[in-house]
């Protein structure tokens, strides 16, 4: 099995459902804050971002909402898919293509 | 299009030993970085290039040294591998600074013994 699920926070939803992930961050000066998804045995693969000046943004099923006063950043997922099933985080950029990762959240979607 | 290319996949040292994780990339992006993800972490940060000839340490730079000779290519040595050390690593390159669409490799899983 894939050894980075370990001890990660589990969220479980039925398909179809809307799916909510929740990460705070600690560096207020940071520009972006970002989401990956890491399917099992793969890296990291971007889903979207949004900048420090934003506080909402939409894509493709996907919607971040970025609140920096209590510095959380959530992602929420519509009509969750099996295909979604994955571990998701977040990341605040921090200069120069550094990126600091959160711990991960693990979206499991049963059919 | 390949995207980035890590090599090898797999791989079993024992303490003491010293390889080179390599990392490839054809888009030809500027920036390129290297992370470690451990279980139940994300992923954290070891050395970094902003472009050949640059490299800058991470997070967790200890007992691991890169060089960018080359736009395209970003080696990752182990100098003489510790238990520690067990780990996925993964490389990453992007197009900008803050690097927020970066591309990641599928890693490489690491067992030191």
């Amino acid at each position: 099995g894939e050894s980075v699920g370990l001890h990660l926070p589990t969220l479980s939803v039925q398909e179809g459902d809307n799916s909510i992930i929740n990460c705070a961050y600690s560096n207020s000066a940071s520009d972006y804050f970002i989401w990956y998804k890491q399917e099992s045995g793969k890296g990291p693969q971007f889903i979207i971002d949004i900048r420090s000046n934003m506080d909402k943004r939409q894509g493709q099923r996907v919607t971040v909402l970025l609140n920096k006063t209590v510095k959380h950043l959530s992602l929420q997922i519509a009509a969750t898919q099996p295909g979604d099933s994955a571990v998701y985080f977040c990341a605040e950029n921090s200069g120069y293509s550094t990126l600091t990762f959160g711990k991960g959240t693990m979206l499991l979607v049963s059919p | 299009n390949a995207g980035v290319t890590q090599t090898p996949k797999f791989q079993v040292l024992k303490t003491g030993q010293s390889m080179t994780l390599q990392c490839a990339q054809d888009m030809n992006h500027e920036y390129m970085s290297w992370y470690r993800q451990d279980p139940g972490m994300g992923l954290r940060l070891i050395h970094y290039s902003v472009g050949a000839g640059i490299t800058d340490q991470g997070e967790v730079p200890n007992g691991y040294n890169v060089s960018r000779s080359t736009t395209e290519d970003f080696p990752l040595r182990l100098l003489s591998a510790a238990p520690s050390q067990t780990s996925v690593y993964f490389c990453a390159s992007s197009t900008r600074a803050g690097g927020t669409e970066a591309f990641f490799g599928q890693g490489t899983r690491l067992t030191v013994v």
